[in-house]
């Protein structure tokens, strides 16, 4: 089946600083999302981007799919940015719209 | 738009017990799929329900069974449970299989 990579599995910054996180991808996909997940365990949907280029405030993606694979960028980092960052796709059979993660990014901002 | 909601947050159950588990869907959408995530480890996809029928699952023994209702909500249920079912159990609605969204979760911890 498809497999999911992220890098990097721990990341610490400053507060203020810049990062990249990436993700990449065995295979064909019809879907790509983000999520970050909080201290309490909900997954927060950050984009749906199965290709191209989304921004939204601090946060931007970029997704090639004919590369296989997803960039998010989070810029000027504040502590509340702290959490796992996931990436998960689905499989070009799209088996009953499941979502295959990755390992994620535990990323800390220190202040 | 009331967002997916699950039941209930925290439960302690002991081997051999079975639980259930519910799901809200977002309004307007029309499918529900459920999630196990491991301490550690990304979510893994359990199963998916769309028009109160199973549209895929992933590699669960069927002791992993759901219901979905008219009302797009949904069940998980578990039964003789082992301890390795010790999770964080995600909700996902979305609409005919594109963009999901989660819930909080349900922590079950079996003794």
């Amino acid at each position: 089946g498809i497999q999911v990579e992220q890098s990097p599995p721990d990341l610490i910054l400053q507060e203020g600083a810049n990062s990249t996180l990436r993700c990449n991808f065995s295979d064909s996909v019809n879907n790509l999302q983000w999520f970050h997940q909080n201290p309490w365990g909900q997954l927060i949907n950050l984009f749906y981007i199965p290709s191209g280029t989304k921004q939204n405030g601090r946060l931007s993606a970029t997704t090639v799919a004919t590369e296989r694979y997803s960039l998010l960028y989070i810029s000027s980092s504040q502590t509340t940015d702290s959490g796992v960052y996931f990436c998960a796709v689905s499989p070009p059979d799209n088996q009953g719209g499941k979502l295959i993660f990755g390992q994620g990014t535990e990323l800390s901002v220190k202040p | 738009e009331t967002g997916v909601t699950q039941s209930p947050t925290h439960l302690i159950k002991t081997r051999g017990q079975q639980v259930t588990l519910r799901c809200s869907s977002q309004s307007g959408h029309n499918t529900v799929s459920w999630y196990q995530q491991a301490l550690g480890q990304g979510p893994q996809f359990i199963f998916q329900y769309y028009r109160e029928e199973e549209n895929g699952r992933g590699n669960f023994p069927p002791r992993f069974s759901g219901l979905q209702f008219p009302n797009y909500s949904s069940e998980l249920n578990v039964n003789a449970l082992e301890l390795d079912d010790s999770a964080l159990y995600l909700c996902a609605s979305s609409f005919s299989q594109m963009e999901l969204f989660f819930g909080e979760g349900s922590r079950l911890t079996v003794l």
